[in-house]
């Protein structure tokens, strides 16, 4: 139950194209979903985060869309750089105790190609 | 503002033999965690820390593993001894609060058992 599956498990895409990175989930008690994205010998950096009280949440070129009922969440990457090139990982989290219990997906390599 | 910081940043070992790593967290952050991210897999939480108390080690493998926080503030992370499948990348990260706040990577120790 504390699963959160992620899909696909890589990408590629021409320079301007629109990723979409999927994530589902079980535990209806995760309440923090936030995106990470990591490069090659780096440790992972936040990239935007969202709460199930909302359906969309846009930072820049990132878009998170959201849907309580069906338990899942998807990261779209708008005009799409190779610069982006890079592991996107989904997470999902809820408080236990006082503290946030978080659980990763298992990642999705983007390849964007110029 | 400093990131984490994590050191060493690789080790080759032979198994049996011990190791540790050592992180030192943000500045101010109260809590901090150590994950383990094998090849190809999302971050696995091993330990989380309030402060210098433990609130989470369910994932921790204690027969080898052990790791503290001194005064609330650096860590060290040890594996004695060490097996083959503990080759991995050892994230230290952490975040203000314990409650949903964003959590800052280090850059990770690689470890190679052989």
């Amino acid at each position: 139950q504390q699963q959160v599956k992620q899909s696909p498990q890589s990408l590629i895409v021409q320079k301007g194209g629109i990723p979409i990175i999927n994530c589902a989930y079980e535990n209806t008690a995760f309440d923090y979903f936030p995106w990470y994205q990591q490069f090659p010998g780096k440790g992972p950096a936040l990239l935007i985060a969202i709460r199930p009280d909302v359906s969309e949440k846009k930072e820049g070129r990132f878009t998170i869309s959201f849907n309580k009922s069906a338990k899942q969440f998807s990261l779209h990457i708008m005009d799409s750089q190779p610069g982006d090139s890079a592991t996107y990982f989904c997470a999902a989290s809820y408080n236990s105790g006082g503290y946030q219990k978080v659980t990763f997906g298992t990642g999705t390599k983007l390849q964007v190609i110029p | 503002e400093a990131g984490v910081a994590q050191s060493p940043r690789y080790k080759i070992i032979e198994k049996r033999q011990s190791v540790a790593f050592w992180c030192n967290p943000i500045s101010g952050h109260a809590t901090l965690y150590w994950y383990q991210q094998i090849l190809g897999q999302g971050p696995k939480l091993l330990i989380q820390f309030q402060n210098n108390g433990v609130v989470d080690d369910s994932q921790l493998p204690k027969d080898r593993f052990s790791a503290e926080r001194l005064k609330g503030v650096d860590s060290t992370l040890k594996i004695q001894p060490a097996k083959l499948e503990d080759s991995a990348v050892y994230l230290c990260a952490s975040s203000l609060t314990s409650g949903g706040s964003e959590q800052y990577f280090g850059p990770g120790t690689r470890l190679t058992v052989t």
